[in-house]
């Protein structure tokens, strides 16, 4: 089993459209949690970091569930700009910060 | 510098070769990570730095590979006799020490293997 689990979709969906993303982790220990986007042929760049009590950044809304490990994406009225790959991040613990990246889910905005 | 800096950007070599692939990460990060990126695949970990230990290098794939840094700064990836199936974009990215610092991504070194 993979430590980080995401759907790799597509997901295609119209402007305006909300849109939920879920990754699951193994590692009950992981310590830390971030959504990076990656554009195509592009390097991943950070979207948003993941607390404990969810955290929100204009149109994005990230959540944690320690309980059930896993994590949330949720994009309000899609733009066509949202279109790209989004990668769950979670470090491993054990003396130091691996980053463990889920393979990614893509998301199409068409309109 | 001020981000990630890798190179060459591209990198066509002959199958067997050995090929050497550069990063400089930002100053002062402590951590360096190693990963590679297989067209419409997820990012695969290689190796990652803390200062100029290498703590967890489980996911170099064979001993062809190879990866040290020096001075805590930049680090230099070799692949030997380099084979086909190495084609790839390789990402070197860096962070600051802890929990919940953010890891910047350089540009990438695209590797192709003729």
């Amino acid at each position: 089993r993979k430590e980080v689990e995401q759907d790799p979709g597509p997901f295609n969906v119209p402007e305006g459209a909300t849109v939920a993303f879920n990754c699951t982790y193994s590692n009950s220990a992981s310590q830390s949690f971030f959504w990076y986007r990656q554009d195509c042929r592009k390097e991943p760049k950070l979207l948003m970091s993941v607390y404990s009590s969810g955290n929100e950044d204009g149109r994005f809304t990230a959540q944690l569930n320690r309980a059930s490990q896993y994590i949330s994406l949720l994009i309000r009225d899609s733009k066509l700009s949202d279109s790209a790959t989004y990668l769950c991040v979670v470090t491993h613990s054990g003396g130091y910060n691996k980053l463990i990246f889920g393979a990614g889910t893509r998301l199409a905005v068409h309109p | 510098g001020a981000g990630v800096s890798q190179s060459p950007s591209n990198k066509v070599t002959e199958k067997g070769k050995d090929v050497e692939l550069r990063c400089d990460p930002i100053s002062g990060h402590t951590a360096l990570y190693w990963y590679r990126q297989s067209l419409g695949q997820g990012l695969e970990f290689l190796i990652y730095f803390q200062g100029n230990s290498a703590p967890d290098k489980s996911g170099l794939p064979s001993d062809r590979f190879s990866a040290e840094r020096t001075g805590g700064s930049v680090s230099t990836l070799t692949i030997q006799r380099t084979q086909q199936e190495d084609s790839a974009v390789y990402l070197c990215a860096s962070s600051q020490q802890g929990a919940r610092t953010e890891a910047f991504f350089g540009q990438g070194t695209r590797l192709t293997v003729v």
